[in-house]
């Protein structure tokens, strides 16, 4: 059973960087993508970016100058680092498995979040 | 484009269906994919590849995709189906990920 779980500080201030990790058990990370989202509260999802293992990142373009993701294979984990915080910031932090590949037979990429963590609450606040 | 209109607000009676839909024109050219989120719990993948179900979803949820919109259906609603549900594709250059802004389904 593939599990996933994010850790890091509750609370940020203004101007710092954010560094976020989630662990991934029952899975190697090797063989999957791996996404970050986030949810301000009471409002939608939005996709911060995603890695592979080889290092290869994709990022929300609106927000890709302040976001850099890492994997470390030897603790199964993979990191998120958001920079130069502000209140706008503020909202839970989700890590999830991504689907991207070639299903048997077919002719197109899937791309899809199968496996969710629970979330972590940010507050970016002095 | 990178943009997915999900109607803000949807209601349905108990046992009976509805949809919800997604409408972009990245889904022209890729599928969406379906959460759902209750309150205080992380999003669930309900559908994906436009009429997929992962394994446990019930099969009263269903998805299809006409042109530039994608549905998600659900036949036969319970009250435990009532959330809020994403859709969820890629922009047009097919590498980035982006999601509607959600429905809130209220089953009456």
């Amino acid at each position: 059973q593939v599990q996933l779980q994010e850790s890091g500080p509750g609370l940020v201030k203004p101007s710092e960087t954010l560094s976020l990790t989630c662990t991934v058990s029952g899975v190697s990370i090797s063989d999957y993508f791996w996404s970050w989202i986030r949810q301000p509260a009471g409002k939608g999802l939005e996709w911060i970016g995603r890695i592979f293992t080889t290092g290869t990142s994709s990022y929300n373009p609106s927000l890709n100058s302040r976001v850099t993701m890492s994997v470390d294979t030897s603790k199964n984990q993979f990191s998120l680092r958001v920079s130069s915080l502000t209140a706008a910031d503020t909202a839970i932090y989700y890590c999830a498995r991504q689907i991207v590949a070639v299903p048997p037979g077919a002719n197109y990429y899937s791309m899809y979040m199968d496996v969710w963590g629970k979330g972590i609450t940010v507050t970016v606040s002095s | 484009s990178s943009e997915l209109t999900q109607d803000p607000a949807v209601s349905v009676a108990l046992g009976q269906t509805v949809r919800i839909t997604c409408q972009g024109d990245s889904l022209r050219s890729y599928y969406a994919s379906w959460y759902q989120q209750k309150p205080g719990q992380a999003p669930l993948l309900v559908i994906y590849d436009k009429d997929k179900r992962p394994s446990g979803i019930p099969d009263r949820f269903s998805g299809s995709t006409s042109g530039d919109t994608a549905s998600l259906t659900i036949t036969g609603a319970q009250a435990e189906d009532e959330a809020d549900y994403y859709c969820n594709s890629r922009d047009t250059s097919g590498i980035h990920v982006f999601f509607g802004g959600g429905t809130k389904l209220t089953v009456l």
